[in-house]
């Protein structure tokens, strides 16, 4: 089955503890993006990457960091994590039809 | 990148026809228009996307007007899974396919 794969779905973690929530999309698509979802914000864009070893800034990029050594996976990274970071993430990918397949999700509690 | 305006909330009941009309006024010549569907702390499905005219698929027709600066999504005989929010997005190819989002219009479907 076609999917992108995000890992863990829940995670409380305390301000300041480096944290990776992985990606992984079988597909063999070569853009992958974040995003995160916050009450009266809707989704914005984190990091996205258009294909292995290519990655670039979206709306909201500061506070984290990805990188794509391969093309199934897109981890991303808080080195330092904020409670201003809790929030709902998103992991996607696409090809260059179009269509992005989105992952079930990251909810994210930093204290 | 083309701004999109959408009603903020539908009612319907199920079996009706839903249809929601975006508007796109800015919208350039190589951009298309695509729709999500999202539930609640789930990520975004993709739905439909089309250039002009008319594209139907199993779930869902979308039709674009020949001036493009609107669409309009129709969901046939809508059922009380269908209550989600929806989402007009314009994708412009010069900015990479990017998904810029939107608040979406909130479709309550009642019983």
């Amino acid at each position: 089955e076609a999917q992108v794969t995000q890992n863990p779905r829940y995670l409380i973690t305390v301000t300041g503890k480096k944290l990776t929530v992985t990606c992984s999309q079988n597909m063999n698509h070569e853009y992958m993006s974040w995003y995160r979802q916050d009450p009266g914000l809707g989704l914005r864009q984190i990091y996205y990457s258009m294909n292995v070893e290519v990655t670039d800034k979206g709306d909201v990029p500061e506070g984290y960091k990805v990188s794509r050594k391969e093309k199934r996976n897109f981890p991303l990274i808080l080195e330092s994590p904020s409670p201003n970071q809790t929030s709902l993430y998103f992991c996607a990918s696409s090809s260059p039809e179009g269509g992005y397949t989105f992952g079930s999700g990251t909810r994210l509690t930093v204290v | 990148l083309a701004k999109t305006t959408q009603p903020i909330s539908m009612d319907s009941y199920e079996g009706q026809e839903v249809n929601i009309t975006c508007s796109h006024n800015n919208i350039a010549t190589n951009d298309y228009i695509t729709w999500y569907q999202q539930f609640p702390s789930q990520g975004p499905r993709f739905i439909i996307q089309g250039y002009k005219t008319k594209v139907t698929n199993e779930v869902a027709s979308l039709f674009i007007p020949a001036d493009r600066k609107s669409s309009t999504l129709s969901l046939p005989r809508v059922s009380l899974s269908d209550t989600a929010v929806y989402y007009c997005l314009v994708v412009s190819e010069a900015a990479g396919n990017k998904l810029t989002f939107g608040g979406g219009t909130r479709v309550l479907v009642k019983p």
